[in-house]
């Protein structure tokens, strides 16, 4: 089983819409979370870092919930520049702080 | 936000030559850099971590005789693919990281590498 899990997509939605991605991990030891976006053939940017509390940024709102060992990210008002790859990023506390990856959601937004 | 760069951005080598790639943080001192891989339609997939002046942690399945990581200031990092073969093309990015901050890292914009 990987560690952090995601769905692949693609999501395709129109200029517009919400869409929201979810993501699972199987570390209790996880200790901070993010997401990324990867544009294609890029290296991962940062997006947000995900609080127990939940957080806003703008059209993007990101929740964890650490009993259920999910998180998920919600984009409002697509954009096509929002076309993307989102992945969900753990950091565990191993001998040393790691940070594991997803594999993965792809978001196709369409005029 | 913190910089780091890689260099060369892309590389096509033949089988069977070894292939040097930089990491460099610009405006600040890297206590640790991170190398990745990432091949097509997968996750990164965190290779090794090494600390300024000391040996590199590879993780599980890592060869370090055939990636070898050096890291001799607090501004570059080097990874060697020696001898690469055809199923050592990928992605390789590296990160660099401030400790006492959060533990974030910076990532650099990847090396694209073909082994033909």
């Amino acid at each position: 089983r990987k560690e952090v899990e995601q769905d692949p997509g693609p999501f395709n939605v129109p200029e517009g819409a919400t869409v929201a991605f979810n993501c699972t991990y199987s570390n209790s030891a996880s200790q901070s979370f993010f997401w990324y976006r990867q544009d294609c053939r890029k290296e991962p940017k940062l997006l947000m870092s995900v609080y127990s509390s939940g957080n806003e940024d703008g059209r993007f709102t990101a929740q964890l919930n650490r009993a259920s060992q999910y998180i998920s990210l919600l984009i409002r008002d697509s954009k096509l520049s929002d076309s993307a790859t989102y992945l969900c990023v753990v950091n565990v506390r191993y001998s040393s702080y790691k940070l594991i990856f997803g594999s993965g959601t792809r978001l196709l937004v369409r005029p | 936000g913190a910089v780091v760069s890689q260099h060369p951005s892309r590389v096509i080598c033949k089988s069977g030559t070894s292939v040097k790639i930089e990491c460099r943080s610009l405006d600040f001192q890297a206590t640790t850099m991170f190398w990745y891989r990432q091949f097509p339609k997968q996750s990164l997939m965190l290779m090794a971590t090494s600390n300024e002046g000391s040996k590199a942690t590879y993780e599980q399945g890592v060869e370090k005789d055939k990636f070898l990581i050096n890291h001799a200031s607090l501004t570059l990092s080097t990874l060697t693919v020696t001898s690469a073969h055809p199923e050592d093309s990928s992605f390789y990015i590296c990160s660099a990281s401030l400790a006492g901050v959060n533990n974030e890292q910076f990532f650099g914009p990847g090396t694209r590498l073909t082994v033909l």
